[in-house]
């Protein structure tokens, strides 16, 4: 059974606005979870990670948001750009255990 | 800047052979990864190491194994292709210890079984 889910296979969004993408979990142990950006025919990237102690982090255009309670994540991109387009993965890590756990992804298609 | 670089990128390969694919990683991370994508169902973890010579499995080890006789290597090992396991396959590693590492990825290999 997956334990982080992205309900979500793809999302489109007019260059500008304001895209958000959503992850959910199960496990009470995660206190780590991060977001990669994937381009076809090549590796995930790094975007933007938080910890459990937060609620809150940004970076640039990008801003995760945690809520513990509800075991759901989100990542905010504002404003979208064009080169934004690719398929965005969350992950999860448990406390003190170095084992990352992936969503299935979802596709993001911004367009000019 | 943390470069995870697996050998080959692009691969076919028949039915049956055995394939090796390497991984190598040069910011002394302890942990290493093997992944396997595929459309629809994310990133599904092989194998992996949190220490040279140990290995765990991960969520999808069957027909596969795994190699780590060093430090900053990393090797996929399957015995005997089969069709279905033609996909993208990523090796990545992180820093050991307590959580809140993050995890980097190599560029992927792409293998398709014939």
């Amino acid at each position: 059974d997956q334990q982080v889910k992205q309900n979500s296979p793809s999302l489109s969004v007019q260059e500008g606005r304001i895209s958000i993408l959503n992850c959910d979990y199960t496990n009470s142990m995660f206190d780590y979870f991060l977001w990669y950006k994937k381009y076809p025919a090549e590796g995930p990237t790094f975007l933007i990670s938080i910890s459990s102690i937060k609620d809150k982090n940004e970076d640039g255009r990008f801003t995760v948001f945690l809520n513990k309670s509800a075991k759901h994540l989100s990542l905010h991109i504002v404003p979208s750009q064009p080169g934004d387009s690719a398929v965005y993965f969350c992950a999860a890590s448990p406390y003190n255990f170095n084992k990352f756990y992936f969503g299935s992804g979802t596709k993001l298609n911004v367009k000019p | 800047d943390v470069k995870v670089t697996q050998s080959s990128r692009y691969l076919v390969k028949r039915t049956g052979e055995k394939v090796f694919l390497e991984c190598v990683q040069d910011m002394d991370h302890e942990n290493m990864f093997w992944y396997r994508q595929d459309p629809g169902l994310g990133l599904r973890l092989i194998y992996f190491s949190y220490d040279v010579k140990m290995k765990e499995k991960g969520d999808i080890p069957e027909g596969y194994s795994v190699s780590r006789e060093k430090k900053e290597r990393f090797s996929l090992i399957l015995e005997s292709a089969s069709t279905n396991q033609t996909s993208m396959y990523l090796c990545a590693s992180s820093f050991g210890g307590s959580s809140g590492n993050t995890i980097y990825f190599g560029e992927g290999s792409w293998l398709t079984v014939v």
